[in-house]
């Protein structure tokens, strides 16, 4: 069966350190990734998703960016942070696989202080 | 752009009652895919249910049932027997074909012992 897990689970940085959240995909090959965003109280916006190595599309301009350096693995990432990127941070991924219902995995909580 | 409406921010019912969340959405599309998630205090997303928009029976699982009205652009979600643990936030999502998903803003719901 397919797993997807994302850490760290909680992240407290002060405004202009670096991020990296990464997130990997067990059990399928060639998913579609994803990282969304959920601000406090609000529902959740698409930030990435990739069809593939290397393949990175944003849907909004703003302080972070993501990398797919494997097939299985989505990182998300800033040089450095602002107040505004706290959030509620889920991978997630569909394919093939999964009948293209996108799961999610366990979501990272960003404090940026 | 696809859109998807959700008009009630909050709903509480009693518990072992029914209770309807609502949903719209907007697209020019024909083939599609339509999901409920729920968010418990956890903040993990757990899919709840799906409909395909080519099937035309109304999709089941356990306790949860769709009324899907594709003319109406309509997909409530019904949760029959309501119990303690379905007290989440409940979000309704949108996907054409194999793609990313476009949420809308949730239902807070509440169940009252």
């Amino acid at each position: 069966s397919q797993t997807i897990h994302q850490w760290p689970a909680t992240l407290v940085q002060p405004v202009g350190s670096p991020l990296s959240l990464e997130c990997t995909v067990e059990g399928t090959s060639n998913p579609n990734l994803y990282w969304y965003r959920q601000a406090a109280g609000r529902g959740l916006q698409l930030l990435f998703y990739s069809v593939g190595i290397g393949q990175i599309s944003s849907e909004v301009p703003q302080n972070l960016s993501a990398s797919r350096p494997q097939d299985r693995q989505f990182i998300l990432s800033s040089k450095k942070l602002l107040l505004s990127d706290s959030g509620f941070y889920l991978c997630a991924w569909n394919g093939a696989a999964a009948g293209n219902t996108i799961y999610f995995g366990e979501g990272s909580w960003l404090t940026v202080v | 752009a696809q859109t998807v409406t959700q008009s009630q921010p909050e709903m509480s019912v009693q518990e072992a009652e029914t209770v309807t969340l609502s949903c719209t959405y907007d697209t020019s599309e024909s083939d599609y895919y339509l999901f409920w998630y729920k968010q418990p205090p956890s903040r993990q997303m757990i899919l709840v249910i799906r409909q395909e928009a080519y099937k035309q029976q109304n999709a089941t699982e356990n306790r949860f049932s769709v009324n899907f009205q594709k003319a109406a652009k309509s997909f409530s979600l019904k949760i029959s027997d309501s119990q303690l643990g379905d007290a989440a936030m409940y979000f309704c999502a949108y996907q054409p074909g194999g793609e990313k998903l476009t949420f809308g803003t949730g239902t807070r719901l509440t169940i009252i012992p």
